[in-house]
């Protein structure tokens, strides 16, 4: 069974600053898609950024981008020149390929923004 | 226009009692879920439906049943409802790697 993994619970990061939240993911299949969420206290699920597994480039949305290592099964986000706004629980996803939509989510990393 | 919209938004409502979720979608999306958010945070799906039909679901308890009367919508309906049962319920659709979520339904036993 897929599982994602999380292991920062809680990031502070200074205003301007940048900060990298890491994700780690198991799997035996070789197609497949990764996520980052963000999660403010509205409790609303924003899309940030898709990886496509079979793209060695890493995606990048603005701000926002990942270091997708394939090899070692790590998906981390990115997120430079922190806003205010950028502080929100943040979850990494993984999905598997076809048509399924069963997103398989960590236990999410709550990012602090200090101004 | 809300693509995944769920309806109550916040529910508060006592132990033993029946309660219901409901959830349109207005992307013609062929598959709807149900994930649950529970107090951790933790987020797990529950049920999805491709067209009508049911093709995932994840050990949820039997008080638990979603109906889909046609692939626009899929509503949550939960008896007896238990303490544990409080949670952020999220309907989504999908179509491919996209996967939409509606703004929750925040529900709140007593």
């Amino acid at each position: 069974a897929q599982t994602v993994t999380q292991s920062q619970p809680e990031m502070s990061v200074q205003e301007a600053e940048t900060v990298t939240l890491s994700c780690t993911y198991d799997t035996s299949e070789s197609d497949y898609y990764l996520f980052w969420y963000k999660q403010p206290p509205s409790r609303q699920m924003i899309l940030v950024i898709r990886q496509e597994a079979y793209k060695q480039q890493n995606a990048t949305e603005n701000r926002f981008s990942v270091n997708f290592q394939k090899a070692a099964k790590s998906f981390s986000l990115k997120i430079s020149d922190s806003q205010l706004g950028d502080a929100a629980m943040y979850f990494c996803a993984y999905l598997p390929f076809g048509n399924t939509g069963k997103l398989i989510f960590g236990q999410g990393t709550t990012l602090q923004v200090k101004p | 226009d809300t693509a995944v919209s769920q309806t109550p938004k916040y529910l508060v409502t006592q132990m033993g009692n029946d309660k219901s979720i409901k959830c349109e979608q207005n992307l013609g999306h062929d598959t709807m879920y149900w994930y649950k958010q529970d107090s951790k945070k933790f987020l797990k799906i529950m049920f999805s439906y491709n067209n009508k039909e049911l093709i995932i679901n994840e050990t949820v308890p039997n008080r638990f049943s979603p109906k889909s009367p046609d692939k626009a919508h899929l509503n949550l309906h939960i008896n007896s409802l238990e303490l544990g049962d409080s949670a952020v319920y999220f309907c989504a659709s999908s179509q491919r790697d996209r996967v939409y979520f509606g703004e929750g339904s925040w529900l709140t036993v007593v």
